[in-house]
């Protein structure tokens, strides 16, 4: 069964440095999400992306994210200034044409701040 | 606005007991309703979905949810518990009008089974 792919699975940096997650998600889908999911906390929408474009984002999805979709196959969160409070489990997802909410969800990244 | 209420934050069974893990859900449009589960160090594997056909879904592992509209509740069951059902369960609502795909996410239910 085709799957959505996330790379690192764990992923250190220090506070204040830029970090880039990564998600190949499955082939023929057209709608790409990030979600989180900090410690002992619910699963949190952070963006959605839809034709090359932010259909929805929010409020946690400030200034400091970007997502990108560079080459037609990845899908990319970038964090420019980590915070310690970006600590999370990072979630990459996909969905088809025939329904549009996340089907696929990747395994996570899981992302630590110092 | 959305929202998922889950009750229990923990549910233990006895294997081949019923499983139930309650999900109420608040939303002003009608709503899609979904059941995932998460594996430890695993993503979220969507259980099963309601999206307006038929009111009792049928999902994978021998799950099941009813759809009821009057009680604003979407809780998932299965018949009887099996080691391999022990993992957090997440439901989670969205709107189908305007529907970017957002999913509002529940705090999530941990299921133990005990043998």
């Amino acid at each position: 069964e085709p799957e959505v792919t996330q790379t690192p699975s764990h992923q250190v940096t220090q506070m204040g440095q830029e970090v880039i997650l990564r998600c190949v998600p499955i082939s023929n889908h057209l709608y790409f999400y990030w979600y989180r999911q900090i410690l002992g906390q619910k699963v949190e929408f952070l963006v959605s992306f839809y034709n090359n474009e932010i259909s929805e984002k929010s409020e946690i999805f400030d200034d400091q994210f970007s997502v990108e979709r560079p080459d037609g196959s990845n899908f990319t969160l970038k964090i420019r200034s980590t915070k310690l409070e970006d600590s999370a489990m990072y979630f990459c997802a996909s969905g088809d044409r025939v329904q549009n909410q996340p089907q696929h969800f990747g395994d996570g990244t899981r992302l630590s701040i110092l | 606005a959305q929202s998922v209420t889950q009750l229990g934050s923990h549910v233990s069974v006895s294997e081949g007991a019923l499983v139930l893990l309650r999900c109420n859900y608040s939303s002003s449009v009608p709503p899609y309703l979904f059941w995932y589960v998460q594996y430890p160090n695993q993503g979220l594997q969507l259980l099963l979905k309601y999206t307006s056909a038929a009111t009792l879904v049928k999902g994978i592992n021998g799950f099941e949810a009813e759809f009821k509209k009057s009680e604003t509740s979407f809780h998932l069951t299965k018949p009887s518990a099996h080691m391999s059902d022990a993992a957090e369960y997440f439901c989670a609502v969205s709107s189908r009008s305007g529907n970017t795909g957002k999913l509002i996410f529940g705090q999530g239910t941990t299921l133990q089974v005990k043998p």
